[in-house]
């Protein structure tokens, strides 16, 4: 069973903070990984996607990938109480049909 | 417009009757999926179908059902519930290959 870890959390930061959210995978054939939001009663969404190992940056968003690892962050600079959510983390299979979804970590910024 | 919608958003049922959840999407993707969302958050794929057809299966109980008349459409039957089905279950579609999905709202399932 091919899996994606994460820390359920939840993970308590202050507005303003860095947010450090990590991920680790098992099936070293993975090549491409994602981060999607969930807010409480909501659907997941699509916010950083992630090919190549190092840093990819989206305004507030980074992502990174060390696959010699098998580790994927996300980094939330400038936190903001909107940002209070569940992220998941997923890795897409060799074959590119499938996304294997991590338990997702809740993050909390307060005001 | 909506662009992947499920119908109905709430079930509630006793165990051992019959529903179905219907998904529709209007994004013109090829590939359409079903997860599962237990209570503790972990999103589990159930099926796949790629224009109509089953890719992906995931050692789901046979109680459980899907079907595609076509590739805007997923519908899920799911037979003699039991209580452990219950659970939010997500349609979602996406172009093949693609790690971009897009989910519906989700139908919330609830076994007595």
């Amino acid at each position: 069973q091919k899996e994606v870890e994460q820390n359920s959390g939840p993970l308590s930061v202050p507005e303003g903070a860095i947010a450090s959210l990590n991920c680790t995978y098992s099936d070293r054939g993975s090549q491409s990984f994602f981060w999607y939001r969930q807010y409480s009663g909501k659907s997941p969404e699509l916010i950083m996607s992630i090919y190549s190992n190092g840093d990819k940056e989206d305004g507030r968003f980074t992502a990174q990938l060390n696959k010699a690892s098998q580790y994927v962050s996300l980094l939330i600079r400038d936190s903001q109480p909107s940002d209070s959510a569940t992220y998941l983390c997923a890795s897409r299979n060799n074959a590119g049909n499938m996304l294997t979804f991590g338990g997702g970590t809740r993050l909390m910024v307060k005001p | 417009d909506t662009a992947v919608s499920q119908t109905p958003k709430y079930l509630v049922t006793q165990m051992g009757n019959d529903k179905s959840i219907k998904c529709e999407q209007n994004l013109g993707h090829d590939t359409m999926y079903w997860y599962k969302q237990d209570s503790k958050k972990f999103l589990k794929i159930m099926f796949s179908y790629n224009n109509k057809e089953l890719i992906i299966n995931e050692t789901v109980p046979n109680r459980f059902s899907p079907k595609s008349p076509d590739k805007a459409h997923l519908n899920l039957h799911i037979n003699s519930l039991e209580l452990g089905d219950s659970a939010v279950y997500f349609c979602a579609s996406s172009q093949r290959w693609s790690g971009e999905l897009f989910f519906g709202e989700g139908s919330r399932l609830t076994v007595l």
